[in-house]
């Protein structure tokens, strides 16, 4: 098991709603990235964060956002959640700024938009 | 922006077989080719990588290739056992950003 963690496990929201997501990196990396992975299909990358820095944006739309932290903690904001955002979202821990790219992931939190 | 192509989208084998995965990638300065495995239920898990300097890659018996002229690469398992079984996805990465671009998911089921 990596050392990424992710919270809450399961979430219920209904439309219109907001919600936060929570991830801790493994220690020593610096490099969070969020996916989204609907039912199904393969993990699409939201965005990434280097050293409190959003380093890269997927086709997302602006109400998805984030931030992360001195730790290198980080979270994920969506706003006006719509039906389509059901989908398990997935942290990835990395170490930035060399060339190692592995990514290890976190057990993932999956959302229901009711 | 890169796009990852997998094939085969599933795949039944028999314990002890041989199974191949392909992904072929668009963006020709991809540079790191990584692998994950995921359990009905989990998170995906790195199984192996490669980096576009190196043609070929193994770890007991798993094994990857790339063939970076042609644009594809490939995971070969052999002598499979039923915990094998799982969903596959490949990915490839361009520059420094970490930004992983996935393929669609193998599905592998190792029969008895």
């Amino acid at each position: 098991e990596t050392g990424v963690t992710q919270s809450p496990t399961h979430l219920i929201k209904t439309r219109g709603q907001q919600v936060t997501l929570r991830c801790s990196s493994q220690s020593g990396h610096n490099t969070v990235s969020w996916y989204q992975q609907a039912l199904g299909q393969g993990p699409q990358f939201i965005f990434q964060y280097y050293r409190e820095e959003e380093n890269g944006r997927g086709n997302f739309p602006p109400r998805f956002s984030g931030l992360q932290f001195p730790n290198y903690s980080s979270e994920l904001n969506v706003n006006a959640l719509e039906l389509d955002d059901s989908a398990l979202y997935l942290c990835a821990s990395s170490l930035g700024g060399t060339t190692h790219n592995e990514q290890f992931f976190g057990p993932g939190t999956r959302l229901t938009v009711l | 922006g890169e796009n990852v192509e997998q094939h085969p989208s599933t795949l039944s084998v028999q314990e002890g077989d041989s199974a191949v995965i392909k992904c072929t990638y668009s963006d020709s300065a991809s540079n790191y080719f990584p692998w994950y495995k995921q359990e009905l239920g989990k998170r995906p898990q790195l199984i192996i990588d490669i980096r576009s300097n190196v043609g070929e890659k193994k770890d007991q018996r798993i094994a990857v290739t790339l063939n970076k002229t042609a644009k594809h690469f490939s995971l070969h398992i052999t002598e499979t056992q039923p915990e094998d079984s799982a969903v596959y996805f490949c990915a490839a990465n361009t520059g420094t950003a970490s930004k992983l671009t996935f393929g669609t998911g193998t599905r592998l089921q190792v029969t008895l």
